[in-house]
């Protein structure tokens, strides 16, 4: 059982270049986070989807798109990458009706902007 | 302005005593607390949590606080253990907002 996996762990852009970060999971768990965590500073969640077909803004989901076509996959897309993108992502997902943010978390994926 | 604030960085404890971290939050509305731990290169995980109707919850060696009226969550382990070194993040939501606001973390080193 992989629980939720994210690829790549690391990367580094160039300004002004796309890419997509990978995230899936194997528990079938209808809801999925998208957070970035700056150093020093608590995780902020960026987009989340509460079940396949469904995506919704967190508190930083500027430049920054998601889909979720199916239950496993949340594809997180960069577009025009910025210094200030320079992050740790971390993918998450849960089952609990009750306490959503009872979440798994992926290992993270380090992105360097320069 | 941060809603959720660890005012420590870092905590040392000896092996075997009780390790204290504190968290405190602005947001009177926040219902739901939540505890994560988190070891370097790895995501964080789920420890405990807390609903806002209990003042306390208690999980093996890990117990949570709640004062509502000072606006203020503890995480007590007891014993602590070599294996409980790691950052220790707080966070809360409101009713039934996904949003979690996240404290910048404690980092927990336990002396042998």
């Amino acid at each position: 059982n992989a629980g939720v996996t994210q690829t790549p762990k690391f990367r580094i852009l160039k300004i002004g270049q796309s890419m997509t970060l990978q995230c899936a999971q194997d528990m079938n768990h209808n809801y999925m986070y998208w957070y970035r965590q700056d150093p020093g500073m608590g995780l902020k969640l960026i987009y989340y989807s509460v079940g396949a077909g469904i995506t919704d803004k967190g508190e930083v989901p500027n430049g920054y798109n998601v889909s979720r076509s199916t239950t496993e996959d949340f594809p997180l897309r960069l577009e025009l990458a910025a210094p200030s993108q320079t992050s740790v992502y971390f993918c998450a997902s849960s089952y609990s009706r009750d306490n959503p943010t009872e979440a798994f978390f992926g290992q993270g994926t380090r992105l360097t902007v320069v | 302005d941060q809603q959720v604030k660890q005012n420590s960085p870092s905590l040392s404890v000896q092996e075997g005593r009780i390790s204290i971290l504190n968290c405190d939050y602005t947001n009177s509305m926040f219902d739901y607390f939540l505890w994560y731990k988190k070891y370097p290169a790895e995501g964080p995980t789920f420890l405990i949590s807390i609903s806002s109707i209990k003042d306390k919850n208690e999980d093996g060696r890990f117990t949570v606080f709640l004062n509502k009226s000072a606006k203020h969550l503890s995480l007590h382990i007891v014993p602590s253990q070599p294996g409980d070194s790691a950052v220790y993040f707080c966070a809360a939501s409101e009713g039934s907002n996904y949003q979690l606001i996240w404290g910048a973390g404690t980092k927990l080193i336990i002396k042998p």
